[in-house]
């Protein structure tokens, strides 16, 4: 079993949809959660930060975490033909001198014009 | 500042050749990592270091690879008797971290250098 398990679509929805997108993880040490978006041959590019539980909205973005579940969701909304693109999770430990951070695999999101 | 840059963006390189890649980081950030992803995977850790100091390497990183940063500025990631199993992007990424503990901020990644091997 992957550390962090993400669906890899594609997940294709119309215009002004919102959009939620999933990732699950095994290690409940896990603190640090990111989502980054990553357009086809470019390097990702960070969307959401997320400590520990909780929501956090940026525009039209929503980052959740749900620890208890081991779970985190972005959510997407008024999504734009510009938002399609791959979707990648990424999380790391608390302090214990590892600095790195886990991807899950990414969700290819196509939203429909 | 252009953000964190990656050379070459391409390289296609016979099996069995030396390669190395560079990246240069934000320039006041003093984190720098390397990543690998292959098609349809999301990024693999390799190595990162903290100013010059190379703190942490994957079991990923064999001994074929071997990556330096010195004078905490730029890095290179040097590939030895590349094999088709290397073929993948290979990114770079810095951070900007004060004092010690775990990273806390997101990267910065760039646009990756594509290895081909044939």
């Amino acid at each position: 079993q992957k550390e962090v398990e993400q669906d890899p679509g594609p997940l294709s929805v119309p215009e002004g949809a919102i959009v939620s997108l999933n990732c699950t993880y095994s290690n409940s040490a896990f603190q640090y959660f990111m989502w980054y978006r990553q357009y086809s041959r470019k390097g990702p590019e960070l969307l959401m930060y997320t400590y520990s539980s909780g929501n956090k909205e940026d525009g039209r973005f929503t980052a959740q975490v749900d620890k208890s579940s081991k779970y985190i969701s972005l959510f997407i909304r008024d999504s734009q033909p510009s938002d399609s693109a791959t979707y990648l999770c990424a999380m790391s430990e608390e302090a214990s001198g590892t600095y790195k951070y886990i991807f899950g695999t990414g969700t290819r999101l196509k939203v429909l014009a | 500042d252009t953000g964190v840059s990656q050379d070459p963006r391409h390289k296609i390189t016979k099996r069995g050749q030396n390669v190395t890649f560079r990246c240069d980081p934000i320039s006041e950030h003093n984190r720098l990592y390397w990543y690998r992803q292959t098609l349809g995977q999301g990024p693999e850790f390799l190595t990162y270091f903290q100013n010059e100091a190379q703190l942490e390497k994957s079991r990923l990183l064999s001994d074929r690879f071997s990556a330096e940063r010195p004078k905490g500025s730029f890095s290179t990631l040097e590939i030895q008797r590349t094999e088709q199993g290397d073929s993948a992007m290979y990114l770079c990424a810095s951070s900007f971290q004060p004092g010690q503990g775990p990273l806390v901020y997101g990267y910065t990644f760039g646009s990756g250098t594509r290895l081909t091997v044939v």
